[in-house]
């Protein structure tokens, strides 16, 4: 069974750093490429980032370039996203999926992030 | 504002059948595969059609896709009372060099 596990949401100060992670099972984690999409409470979908395979290509939204990176570690089926200099604006759900054939096949459950003083 | 462009919220009866389309230009659509998704309240995203017009398996033929230039569209024939929820297109931007998605458009089951 595929299972994408997010973690690390939280309540965090403006200018505040996260860390979130989002681990696998079920599929060939290292054969995957992956993404990061959000979604403001009430509000649509956001892509936020993607990274391939190896870990040699990542993508980002421009709202995101330059305070949030992505990252994998394949030994151990985990996705990354270190988020720092957060802003009111980046509060949202949080949620990672495999991507495959251009879409977003496979979503973990999501994980809250806020923003707030 | 998105980059694509869906209508905010469309409706039909059980047994109707619905369609919402997704507009947007010759750097996604036009270029790009479409996917839909599926996001009952209160849960994930669920992806409906992938490559257009493709079915993961376990999604009912009811559901159904299309693209034509620079549009594509999502077609529920023989509406239920479960297909109430948020559907959003998305598609890869190459002038963007990022993933964009539509603004969502809630089905409403009257």
């Amino acid at each position: 069974e595929v299972q994408l596990v997010e973690s690390g949401g939280g309540l965090v100060q403006p200018g505040g750093s996260l860390r979130l992670s989002c681990a696998v099972s079920g599929f060939s984690f290292s054969d995957s490429w992956m993404t990061w999409v959000r979604q403001p409470p009430g509000k649509g979908l956001e892509w936020v980032a993607n990274i391939k395979q190896d870990g040699s290509e990542t993508y980002y939204v421009d709202s995101v370039k330059g305070r949030f990176t992505i990252s994998r570690d394949n030994a151990h089926s985990l996705l990354l996203l270190h988020m720092k200099s957060l802003r009111i604006e980046d509060t949202a759900v949080y949620y990672c999926a495999r991507s495959a054939w251009d879409s977003f096949d496979s979503w973990g459950q999501g994980t809250l992030v806020t923003v707030s003083s | 504002q998105s980059v694509l462009t869906q209508p905010p919220s469309a409706s039909g009866t059980p047994g109707q059948r619905v369609t919402i389309t997704c507009s947007g230009s010759s750097s996604n659509i036009g270029a790009k595969a479409v996917s839909w998704y599926q996001q009952l309240p209160g849960t994930a995203p669920k992806l409906l059609i992938y490559n257009n017009d493709q079915r993961p398996s376990g999604v009912p033929d009811r559901f159904s896709g299309s693209k034509s230039g620079t549009s594509a569209s999502l077609a529920i024939s023989g509406l239920h009372s479960e297909d109430e929820a948020d559907y959003y297109c998305a598609a890869w931007d190459d002038s963007l060099s990022a993933y964009v998605f539509g603004i969502g458009t809630k089905v409403t089951v009257l």
